[in-house]
């Protein structure tokens, strides 16, 4: 059982450059979720899906984009990195909305922007 | 604004307890979850409170205070594979989750 799949697990990339982070969960559930984790900060929510086919933004949305084709994919694209945007991104799922407190995370993707 | 206080740093020794205080202010409350996650792992799910008191789960219990916005996860018979950096949360009135920046326990022999 995986679980939730991130690829991938380490980028390096030039500033300017697009970048799409990958996410898949073969758990069934409803909700996913990205989150941004830097030094001496608590998670932030970037982008979360209630459902398939629905996205909404978080607290940290700006020069991200995402999309929910279908229950086991997430993608989380930068259309044009900055270096601001270095950090480790967690994907994460859970059951549905009542349940949106457990969380299941992904192993992370640790990006850096140059 | 929101906000979710926990020290930055632990150390306890082998054996013994600790206690973990999380502090909040949010607009308004769903429930509070404490997470562990390891150097360069994933967080995972270690417990969560909604009514006031103490929940235990084996070596692991944390505590909820609603009125005084107090949580804190007690660690019993520390062990080496305690070390970790235990991350507060809450879910606030639109069930969004607001971290905490999380403590890092050090677990000395």
């Amino acid at each position: 059982i995986a679980g939730i799949t991130q690829a991938p697990t380490s980028q390096i990339l030039a500033a300017g450059r697009r970048m799409t982070l990958r996410c898949t969960q073969d758990m069934r559930h409803n909700a996913m979720y990205w989150y941004r984790q830097d030094l001496g900060l608590g998670l932030r929510l970037i982008h979360y899906s209630n459902t398939a086919g629905t996205t909404g933004k978080g607290e940290v949305p700006d020069g991200y984009s995402v999309s929910r084709a279908n229950t086991d994919d997430f993608p989380l694209t930068l259309a044009s990195a900055v270096p601001s945007q270095t950090s480790v991104y967690f994907c994460a799922s859970s059951i549905g909305v009542e349940n949106t407190g457990e969380l299941f995370f992904g192993e992370g993707s640790r990006l850096t922007v140059l | 604004g929101q906000n979710i206080d926990q020290p930055t740093e632990m150390t306890a020794t082998e054996g013994a307890i600790v206690q973990i205080n999380c502090t909040y202010q949010t607009s308004g409350f769903n429930g509070l979850f404490w997470y562990q996650q390891h150097a360069g792992e994933a967080p995972t799910f270690l417990s969560y409170n909604v009514l006031d008191g103490l929940e235990e789960k084996g070596r692991f219990s944390s505590f909820l205070s609603r009125s005084k916005g107090y949580s804190y996860l007690l660690l019993k018979e520390l062990q080496m594979k305690d070390s970790a950096s235990y991350l507060c949360a809450v879910m606030d009135s639109n069930y969004q989750l607001i971290w905490g920046a999380g403590t890092k326990l050090i677990i000395k022999p």
